[in-house]
């Protein structure tokens, strides 16, 4: 078993809808959890940012860490087009390099 | 430069060769890392540098792998005896700091064909 299970998609939605990405772990250690966007060809940058449990909300968008069940998730609330990228979950105990899921692929359709 | 730039973007080489990659991070960032990404996964953690030094070289494959940082700034990644299983996107980023709570950005990434 992975340290990190995210399901590759492809995921597909009309644009307006909520969308939910999630990411299950084994590590218990894991303490930063983080997700970031990556469109094609480019690199990851990070759009949210959660330390040990609880929610987090920027804008259009919503993490959500349960460490008791060792899952997280991203709301993106809205979704646009511009959306569409591949969705990286990312997370470390603190004092090593993140670890990161496989990506979900997501494509907002207008 | 305003961000992590990478050197190729597209490396394309024989099977056997050598080749180098190069990473300039954000200017006044100590921390650099390398990742790499192969076709439908998430990147995956190769080496971190503070400063010169490497803090942790964990992610290396095998002996074939190597990075210097010599002042600190730039960095390369040398590959020696390149295989086909080394063909991915090789990802840097840096950050002001070490440390996950201090944000890494990335550069776009040096696609690495081995043919």
């Amino acid at each position: 078993q992975k340290e990190v299970e995210q399901d590759p998609g492809p995921l597909s939605v009309p644009e307006g809808a909520i969308v939910s990405l999630n990411c299950t772990y084994s590590n218990s250690a894991f303490q930063y959890f983080m997700w970031y966007r990556q469109y094609s060809r480019k690199g990851p940058e990070l759009l949210m940012y959660t330390y040990s449990s609880g929610n987090k909300e920027d804008g259009r968008f919503t993490a959500q860490v349960d460490k008791s069940s060792k899952y997280i998730s991203l709301f993106i609330r809205d979704s646009q087009p511009s959306d569409s990228a591949t969705y990286l979950c990312a997370m470390s105990p603190g004092n090593t390099p993140l670890v990161f899921g496989k990506g979900t692929r997501l494509s907002v359709i207008a | 430069g305003a961000g992590v730039s990478q050197t190729p973007s597209n490396k394309v080489t024989e099977k056997g060769k050598y080749v180098e990659l190069r990473c300039d991070p954000i200017s006044g960032h100590t921390a650099l890392y390398w990742y790499r990404q192969s076709l439908g996964q998430g990147p995956e953690f190769l080496i971190y540098f503070q400063g010169t030094g490497a803090a942790d070289d964990s992610g290396l494959p095998n002996d074939r792998f190597f990075a210097v940082r010599p002042e600190g700034s730039v960095s390369t990644l040398k590959i020696q005896r390149t295989e086909r299983g080394d063909s991915a996107v090789y990802l840097c980023a840096s950050s002001r700091q070490p440390g996950v709570n201090t944000e890494a950005f990335f550069g776009q990434g040096t696609r690495l064909t081995v043919v």
